[in-house]
C-alpha cells in the first residue's frame, strides 16, 4: 500500500540554524499539508499546498516558515531560523482529492537545542 | 472559530468491555468527520470518516462512529476493546465547504488505556 514517507526521523539543531523537512506523499495525491504536534499538545494545522502554491497557512505559519515542491514528488518545509518553541513533531500528509481522508506520514521529530 | 472537544485526557476500560470516547464539535455547516489512532513514536493512522448518508460509520480494527447532526458528536466506539487498542485517539474535522482547502482541525487527544 503507498505511504507518506518522512525524512529525517529526528533532527536536532541549534537556536538559530536553518532546518529542512522532507516528505514524499503518495504520487497521485494532489494536496499537501504540514501539520506540528508540539510535546503532549494536539496536532496543529501549519499548511496546505495545492497546484503548486499555498492555498491556506495558520498564524502560525509565519515568515521563518516556506514550503516548495521542488521536483514533483519532494514536499519540503523550510524553517529559516529555528527558535527553540519550534521544537515540535512535524507531520506530512496528503489528500487525493478534494474528499476522502489525509495520509499522514511518520513524521519528523525536531529538537531545538 | 471552528473547534473540536475531547472531553476526557484518558479512558481506562477492561479488555472485552465496550468502549466509547467522545467527541464533539463546532464547525459551521456539515463537515467532514474523522477518528485517526496515534500509537508511541508512530504517525497518525485513519480509523474511519464520515461523509454523508448512514449516520453510523465503521471503520478499522472494529471500531465504528457514530455522527449525531443535533448533538454536534461524534464519538468513538468499540463493542470489546483489546490491550492493543491501548493509543492515542484524535477526532479531527474538516468543513466542508466549497473552496475549503481540506485542513483538519484536531481534538486535544485521548488516551485510550485497555487493561487486561
Amino acid at each position: 500500500e503507498p505511504e507518506v514517507t518522512q525524512t529525517p526521523s529526528h533532527q536536532v539543531t541549534q537556536m538559530g540554524q536553518e532546518v529542512i523537512l522532507r516528505c514524499v506523499p503518495i504520487s497521485n495525491h494532489l494536496y499537501f499539508y504540514w501539520y506540528r504536534q508540539i510535546l503532549g499538545q494536539k496536532v496543529e494545522f501549519l499548511v496546505s499546498f495545492y497546484n503548486n502554491e499555498i492555498s491556506e497557512k495558520s498564524e502560525i505559519f509565519d515568515d521563518q516558515f516556506s514550503v516548495e515542491r521542488p521536483d514533483g514528488s519532494n514536499f519540503t518545509l523550510k524553517i529559516r531560523s529555528t527558535k527553540l518553541e519550534d521544537s515540535a513533531m512535524y507531520f506530512c500528509a496528503s489528500l487525493p482529492g478534494s474528499r476522502g481522508e489525509q495520509y499522514f506520514g511518520p513524521g519528523t521529530r525536531l529538537t531545538v537545542t | 472559530a471552528q473547534s473540536v472537544a475531547q472531553p476526557e485526557d484518558q479512558v481506562n476500560v477492561a479488555e472485552g468491555n465496550p468502549l466509547t470516547v467522545k467527541c464533539t464539535y463546532s464547525v459551521s455547516g456539515n463537515p467532514y468527520l474523522f477518528w485517526y489512532v496515534q500509537y508511541p513514536n508512530r504517525g497518525l493512522q485513519f480509523l474511519l470518516k464520515y461523509i454523508t448518508g448512514d449516520n453510523l460509520v465503521k471503520g478499522s480494527y472494529g471500531f465504528e462512529a457514530e455522527f449525531n447532526k443535533s448533538q454536534t458528536s461524534f464519538h468513538l466506539k468499540k463493542p470489546s476493546a483489546l490491550v492493543s487498542d491501548s493509543a492515542l485517539y484524535f477526532c479531527a474535522v474538516r468543513d466542508r465547504m466549497t473552496g475549503n482547502t481540506g485542513k483538519l482541525i484536531f481534538g486535544q487527544g485521548t488516551t485510550l488505556q485497555v487493561k487486561p
